[in-house]
């Protein structure tokens, strides 16, 4: 099966932190996403990646940048942390390129800016 | 701009009942929808996709329709299980990689 796995569950982080998101999958997936879900919001994306180095904005990527050194790996780092970034953070990964793939996703990381 | 979207965003049904998730699309050219399912403290998770070229596809308690002339889709849940609680997601990555809000279904014994 494969196996996305976020670096922390939960996070408790202050205002103007910067804040690193780590992301990890197995299965040599070319293709890494970056959502966020608040209630009411449903998922929104906010970066994707189809290949190392690569990176596209998503629906709402202001105040967000990633990293994607290595295939294995995509990183979310929110450069000056504010209380609206509190929120589920989810990562996800497919296989293929195009989009008919489903993806695979993480577990979350739960954000508190406080 | 395209959009998929769920029906309702709660349901309701008792254990043992059958329950059907609604989703409707806008994007004719799409051709291919996931479902997703999300537990409580969990990422979605797969549970069933389908072509265009099908009408339906069956898994194992999960049925899901498509009926492109009324850009509709349907999952189906047989014999519905407190188990099955969750928020069930409709994706057509075709269209755009963001999801919308998903239907809550709540199993009640």
């Amino acid at each position: 099966d494969v196996k996305v796995t976020q670096s922390s569950r939960y996070l408790v982080k202050r205002t103007g932190e910067k804040v690193f998101l780590e992301c990890v999958q197995d299965m040599d997936h070319e293709n890494m996403f970056w959502y966020r879900q608040d209630p009411g919001l449903g998922l929104r994306l906010i970066y994707f990646s189809y290949d190392v180095k690569m990176k596209e904005k998503g629906d709402i990527p202001e105040g967000y940048s990633v990293s994607r050194e290595k295939k294995e790996r995509f990183s979310l780092i929110l450069e000056s942390a504010s209380t609206n970034q509190t929120s589920m953070y989810l990562c996800a990964s497919s296989f293929s390129s195009g989009k008919r793939s489903p993806l695979h996703f993480g577990n979350g990381t739960r954000l508190t800016v406080t | 701009g395209e959009s998929v979207g769920l029906h309702l965003p709660t349901l309701s049904v008792q254990e043992g009942d059958n329950s059907i998730i609604n989703c409707a699309y806008s994007n004719s050219a799409s051709d291919y929808f996931i479902w997703y399912k999300q537990e409580s403290g969990k990422g979605p998770q797969f549970i069933i996709d389908i072509r265009s070229n099908m009408d339906k596809r069956q898994g194992q308690r999960v049925t899901v329709l498509l009926n492109k002339t009324v850009k509709h889709l349907s999952l189906q849940i047989a014999a519905t299980q407190p188990g099955d609680s969750a928020v069930y997601f409709c994706a057509d990555p075709h269209s755009t990689l963001t999801f919308g809000k998903g239907t809550m279904l709540l199993v009640s014994p």
